[in-house]
């Protein structure tokens, strides 16, 4: 069965420092892969999403994704954190072959802090 | 454009009761998506509704239902109120489907069963 993992609960960086957010991958065929933000009282909000081609994919709000196959990966990546940053992110994988009829599945999420 | 709206926001019921809650997509947009979650369980899908037809559900059970009209709007339907069930019901929508297109989140109604 397909799944995701992310293996932080939680994060903290101090602003203006790097970051990386973890997520691997369970699933058999090729992944269509995303990743989430959930800022507090807010809905979720697509940053970026892998469905083929350049393994490294630009986002909004500055972040970035690779795709590793060889590791089931999709890592988050931002040069720069900033205190706007700080909410619940999400992994998720999408099943099937890209049609419109396979659905998202979410990882548990990953809680980033930012100290100013 | 107006984005995703959903009512009501916040909701007490209690054990054994039913409740309905209600989407309206972005305009335009033909697929609604329906996801709970939880402190424990996370994010989870629900079921997909496109033109009006269910065409992807979750494993939920059978208390769970929802239907889609013909103006794209949604509504979902939980009877039998458990416990279990409190959590925050997140709808989205996109113009054809959750995985091709970019889905559009709602801020989600948070539901309480006492």
């Amino acid at each position: 069965a397909q799944s995701v993992t992310q293996p932080d609960i939680h994060i903290t960086v101090s602003e203006g420092a790097s970051l990386e957010l973890r997520c691997n991958y369970s699933y058999g065929a090729t992944p269509y892969l995303f990743w989430y933000v959930q800022s507090p009282g807010q809905g979720l909000q697509l940053l970026l999403k892998y469905f083929s081609g350049d393994t490294l994919v630009q986002g909004i709000k500055g972040f970035e994704a690779e795709f590793k196959r060889s590791q089931s990966s999709f890592n988050l990546r931002k040069p720069s954190v900033h205190w706007s940053d700080a909410a619940e992110y999400f992994c998720a994988v999408a099943t099937g072959m890209k049609t419109s009829y396979d659905k998202v599945i979410f990882g548990p999420g990953t809680s980033l802090s930012v100290i100013p | 454009k107006a984005g995703v709206t959903q009512t009501p926001r916040y909701l007490i019921k209690t054990r054994g009761q039913q409740v309905t809650l209600s989407c309206s997509p972005i305009s335009g947009h033909r697929s609604v998506s329906w996801y709970q979650q939880t402190p424990g369980q996370g994010l989870q899908f629900l079921f997909e509704y496109f033109s009006e037809t269910q065409r992807n559900k979750g494993n939920f059970p059978g208390r769970f239902s929802g239907r889609q009209f013909s103006n794209s709007r949604s509504e979902m339907n939980v009877s039998t109120l458990e416990l279990g069930d409190s959590a925050l019901y997140l709808c989205a929508s996109s113009l054809y489907g959750q995985v091709r297109e970019t889905q559009y989140f709602g801020p989600g109604t948070r539901l309480l069963v006492l």
